[in-house]
Parts: structure tokens; C-alpha cells; sequence
């Protein structure tokens, strides 16, 4: 089975501080994706990547940059987190260019900007 | 916007009943996908259609599709406890490679 593992359950970070939320897939995936996802509003994509050292922006990239330095690990990063980043991150991984694949869902880093 | 729309919001039936989960959308698509989330966990795919399939099954899941309504459905049968959950659509449409997910359903089982 595929594994996506995002490396923190919870976090709480300061205001202004830079958080790194990692994730890592087992299964050579090419293809790897961030979501931010909030109550009433859905699963909105941060950023995404299909090969290493690419990126490209979804639909909510502002304040959050990422990288793709090896296939299995990508990282989010919050320059400067501020209260409105709180929610649930989630990081998912296929295996081939969308639209043939399902995505595979680490379970989560619930991030609380304090 | 071609996100998915889920119907109903939330859903409570008797365990042992079936649940019902619809799903709208608006523009031409590839393929459509349901996903179940457990409380507090990452989504789980659970199947895939594609544009020119109408209909799926795996276990105690049956989804259809009508491409011509532009919606789908997600039927399970004999509900058990362990499928209270949120369950999404997500849809991914022939002009790009994105997948756009809907807001969900919240199913609870009732014992």
C-alpha cells in the first residue's frame, strides 16, 4: 500500500514564525500536492509539483512557498505565519499525471497560528 | 467552476440502511472520484469513474454517473457503524489536470 506520511499530527506555531510542514510517500510517486483544508470551504490546493524541483501554484498559494528537492519529500513552508493559515494540511501523491489517478492522503497536520 | 457540489450536506440513517450521496457538477470531465474521510484523518479514494462508464461498484459501493444531468451518486449498502464519515467528490475536467474536490458529506450511522 502507498504511505504518505505528513510528519506532524498537531502544531502550534507564534504569529510571524516559519513553519516547514513535511511530508514523504514510499511508492516513487511522480506527483505530489498540498491542500489546506477548512470547514465550509473544501480542500483548496496550495501548490503542487510532478517532478523534482518543479513547482507550480494551485489556487490559494499566497503566503506559502514549497520544495521539491527529492521525489519522495515535499515540504510546505509559511514564511511568516499569521492566524488566518490555521487549519488542517494535507498532502497527497499519485503516481501519474492527473487526470488518471487518484491521489493517496497523508492524514493531516493540523496547524493552529497562535 | 467545474468543483463538485455534494447533496445532502448531512446525513443520519439506521444502521443496516442505505445511504445516498449525490454529487453535481458543471462542466465536461475526464473522470469523477469519491473519497471518504474519517474524522481528524487524511481522504481515502474509494473509486474512480470515468466519463464514459455509468456505472461502478466495489463491496458495498455502487456509484453512477449521467453525464448528461452532469451528476453522480454514491450508494452504500448496508451501512455499519465504521461508515460514519465525510464523503467528497472531486471532479477533474477535460480542459486541465486539476482535481477539484466539493465540500462533502457528513454521513452518521446510527446504532
Amino acid at each position: 500500500d502507498v504511505k504518505v506520511t505528513q510528519s506532524s499530527r498537531y502544531l502550534v506555531k507564534r504569529t510571524g514564525e516559519k513553519v516547514f510542514l513535511e511530508c514523504v510517500q514510499d511508492m516513487d510517486h511522480e506527483n505530489m500536492f498540498w491542500y489546506r483544508q477548512d470547514p465550509g470551504l473544501g480542500l483548496r490546493l496550495i501548490y503542487f509539483s510532478y517532478d523534482v524541483k518543479m513547482k507550480e501554484k494551485g489556487d490559494i498559494p499566497e503566503g506559502y512557498s514549497v520544495s521539491r528537492e527529492k521525489k519522495e519529500r515535499f515540504s510546505l513552508i509559511l514564511e511568516s505565519a499569521s492566524t488566518n493559515q490555521t487549519s488542517m494540511y494535507l498532502c497527497a501523491s499519485s503516481p501519474e499525471a492527473l487526470p488518471r489517478s487518484p491521489l493517496h492522503f497523508g492524514n493531516g497536520t493540523r496547524l493552529t497560528v497562535t | 467552476s467545474q468543483q463538485g457540489e455534494e447533496d445532502p450536506q448531512a446525513l443520519s440513517i439506521q444502521e443496516g440502511e442505505n445511504a445516498t450521496m449525490n454529487c453535481s457538477y458543471k462542466t465536461s470531465i475526464n473522470n469523477l472520484q469519491w473519497y471518504r474521510q474519517n474524522s481528524g484523518r487524511g481522504l481515502v479514494h474509494l473509486i474512480l469513474i470515468r466519463s464514459n462508464e455509468r456505472e461502478k461498484h466495489s463491496g458495498r459501493l455502487r456509484v453512477t454517473l449521467d453525464t448528461s444531468k452532469k451528476s453522480s451518486s454514491l450508494l452504500i449498502t448496508a451501512s455499519r457503524a465504521a461508515d460514519t464519515a465525510s464523503y467528497f467528490c472531486a471532479v477533474v475536467g477535460n480542459r486541465d489536470d486539476k482535481i477539484i474536490f466539493g465540500k462533502g458529506t457528513r454521513l452518521h450511522i446510527l446504532p
